[in-house]
């Protein structure tokens, strides 16, 4: 059964603190993401990584990094938090390949900056 | 103009109601699309692909009309737990893998 797993379902952070969401799948997938949900907004991409060590930014990269050192591992990070960043984040996996593969999710984390 | 547009709804229907859905995109050039269904507090997961012939999985029929770049989403014979968002996916240009989602429909079928 496939899995991705998110470090943290609740967060609460004040402004100006480095943030650290990790996200883990055990499906030998390449690619990862990160997206936010707003509502209204539909899920935006933060960041994509489509192998180890390798990067790409999404639509809204600003304020936010990433690391990918192992395969099975995709970290985001709010290098200073701020109010605007309080948010549904979500990360996913898919298989290497072109078009038609699934995106799986993980269970999400609902992050609060205060 | 949002490159993937849905009604957010809510669409309210009785159970055993058939209620369709339709998903504008922008991108003419779009090659892959997709339904994705969210849970309240829950993570998307995909409930069908969208092939140019359509596809049908039980009471879930799927269909594409490139000619005015809009995608539809039928649901027959509605149960209590279809309730949920439905999310339409459309794949990016510069990058077969990555996803555009629309902000979904919220259907909540009752009893």
């Amino acid at each position: 059964d496939v899995k991705v797993t998110q470090s943290s379902r609740y967060l609460v952070k004040r402004t100006g603190e480095k943030v650290f969401l990790e996200c883990v799948q055990d499906m030998d997938h390449e690619n990862m993401f990160w997206y936010r949900q707003d509502p209204g907004l539909g899920l935006r991409l933060i960041y994509f990584s489509y192998d180890v060590k390798m990067k790409e930014k999404g639509d809204i990269p600003e304020g936010y990094s990433v690391s990918r050192e192992k395969k099975e591992r995709f970290s985001l990070i709010l290098e200073s938090a701020s109010t605007n960043q309080t948010s549904m984040y979500l990360c996913a996996s898919s298989p290497f390949g072109t078009g038609l593969n699934e995106q799986f999710f993980g269970p999400g984390t609902r992050l609060t900056v205060l | 103009r949002k490159e993937v547009e849905q009604d957010p709804g809510p669409f309210n229907v009785p159970e055993g109601a058939t209620v369709a859905f339709n998903c504008t995109y922008s991108n003419s050039a779009s090659q892959s699309f997709f339904w994705y269904r969210q849970d309240c507090r829950k993570e998307p997961k995909l409930l069908m692909s969208v092939y140019s012939s359509g596809n049908e999985d039980g009471r879930f029929t799927a269909q594409l009309n490139r000619a005015s770049q809009y995608i539809s989403l039928l649901i027959r014979d509605s149960k209590l737990s279809d309730s949920a968002t439905y999310l339409c996916v459309v794949n990016r240009m510069d990058s077969s893998y990555k996803l555009i989602f629309g902000s979904g429909t919220r259907l909540l079928v009752r009893p």
